[in-house]
């Protein structure tokens, strides 16, 4: 079986702090994912990885960055955390092959004061 | 512009009853589909697939239909349970634009009433 591991289900940071969300697969999973989900809208992707060092912007990257320093893991950093990225943030991984699903973390929810 | 939507925020089912989940594309280029739930605090956890060769996969409980010339796929679940009281995500890729993206649509709310 799959496993995602997003090291922390909760955290409550302050306004202006750097924020570090990680992210762990042990399936040898090339592929890694951000998502936030807000209520009302759905899984949207904030950035990608297809391989280590390897980053892509998704549709919402705006506040965000990423680090693929080893294939296994995946770090979201929020570089000045602001409220409005008070979210659920998941993290997901696949395969580098077409038609194979995302296998998801079970979610940080985030919460921005 | 939404690309997959799934127009029904929630759904009430009585138990032993079928669910019918809804789903639209507007890219025909999608070839992949996939159906997610997720219960509260928890990650979505994949359900099943369907590719566009196909028009129909059945897991168990779950059966996913694939129109394309709607584009529109459903997923079946009989009969409902309690246990699948949960939020349905549909999800959508496009292999030949050598991508491994998935688009999801905003979910879908079930609720199974024993």
């Amino acid at each position: 079986d799959v496993k995602v591991t997003q090291s922390s289900r909760y955290l409550v940071k302050r306004t202006g702090e750097k924020v570090f969300l990680e992210c762990v697969q042990d399936m040898d999973h090339e592929n890694m994912f951000w998502y936030r989900q807000d209520p009302g809208l759905g899984l949207r992707l904030i950035y990608f990885s297809y391989d280590v060092k390897m980053k892509e912007k998704g549709d919402i990257p705006e506040g965000y960055s990423v680090s693929r320093e080893k294939k296994e893991r995946f770090s979201l950093i929020l570089e000045s955390a602001s409220t409005n990225q008070t979210s659920m943030y998941l993290c997901a991984s696949s395969l580098r092959q077409y038609n194979q699903p995302q296998h998801f973390g079970d979610g940080t929810r985030l919460s921005i004061l | 512009d939404q690309q997959v939507k799934q127009n029904s925020p929630s759904l009430s089912v009585q138990e032993g009853r079928i669910s019918i989940l809804n789903c639209d594309y507007t890219n025909s280029m999608f070839d992949y589909f996939l159906w997610y739930k997720k219960y509260p605090a928890e990650g979505p956890t994949f359900l099943i697939s369907i590719s566009s060769i196909k028009d129909k996969n059945e897991d168990g409980r779950f059966t996913v239909f694939l129109n394309k010339s709607a584009k529109h796929l459903s997923l079946h679940i009989v009969p409902s349970q309690p246990g699948d009281s949960a939020v349905y995500f549909c999800a959508a890729s496009d292999s030949g634009a050598g991508s491994y993206q998935l688009t999801f649509g905003k979910g879908t709310k079930l609720s199974v009433i024993p």
